[in-house]
């Protein structure tokens, strides 16, 4: 059973960029059957995608954060990879890695990750 | 443009609980919908997707339904355990992109 864990700073400062990075074990990033997302979740309140990525480098992301952010992946190391530029205090939240099965296999958030948080503060 | 859900609902032990989740013709009435549980301080797990399809670890006593533009999960016998919060989730082919509904908390009495 793949298993996702996710890294980074947990506090940044506002105006420069967040990264995080989420490390996939127990079973390959390069499968064609699944996309890898990003979502966060602001303390107290709801999920928030961000983006996804698929293994040929296609990306979909969130139209309110699309000119902030970029997501890469990394087959060698199966890892993934978010960067939010430009922070603030709003994008204070927990970051959450998970795994997409592809619309032919089911379209869902089947596996996550335990979750990072970030706090953006001076 | 999220999926609307209603922030609460109250039942009592052993009851069953329906929880909703309205979208549009782009989101939940073209792809269907998926359903997460997400207990206090953990990540969201993953109950029901393509409408009606459960992984293989959750309970029979969870069903989900959709009609139109609206999902529905159902959960019968309510068990202290089923207190939570559950979000619906869905692809929106105009926006090329997921929306989340607001979650509802469940609260078992």
């Amino acid at each position: 059973q793949v298993q996702l864990q996710e890294s980074g700073p947990g506090l940044v400062k506002p105006s420069q960029t967040l990264s995080l990075t989420c490390t996939a074990s127990g079973g390959s990033i390069s499968s064609g059957d699944y996309y890898w997302s990003w979502i966060r979740q602001p303390a107290g309140k709801g999920l928030e995608w961000i983006g996804r990525i698929y293994i040929s480098g296609s990306t979909n992301y969130n139209p309110s954060l699309k000119s902030r952010v970029t997501i890469s992946i990394d087959t060698s190391k199966n890892q993934v990879s978010l960067m939010l530029s430009s922070v603030t205090a709003a994008d204070t939240a927990v970051y959450y890695c998970a795994r997409v099965v592809v619309p032919t296999q089911g379209h869902a958030f089947d596996i996550w990750g335990q979750g990072t948080l970030v706090t953006v503060s001076s | 443009a999220g999926l609307t859900q209603p922030p609460s609902v109250s039942k009592d032990l052993g009851q069953t609980a329906t929880l909703t989740c309205t979208g549009n013709s782009n989101n939940v009435g073209n792809q269907g919908a998926a359903w997460l549980q997400q207990h206090q301080g953990h990540p969201p797990k993953l109950l029901s997707y393509r409408n009606n399809n459960r992984p293989s670890d959750i309970s029979e006593r969870l069903s989900a339904s959709r009609s139109g533009n609206t999902a529905s999960l159902t959960i019968t016998g309510l068990q202290p355990e089923d207190e939570a919060d559950y979000y619906c989730s869905a692809w929106d082919t105009s926006l090329t992109a997921w929306v989340f509904g607001g979650g509802t908390k469940l609260t078992v009495l």
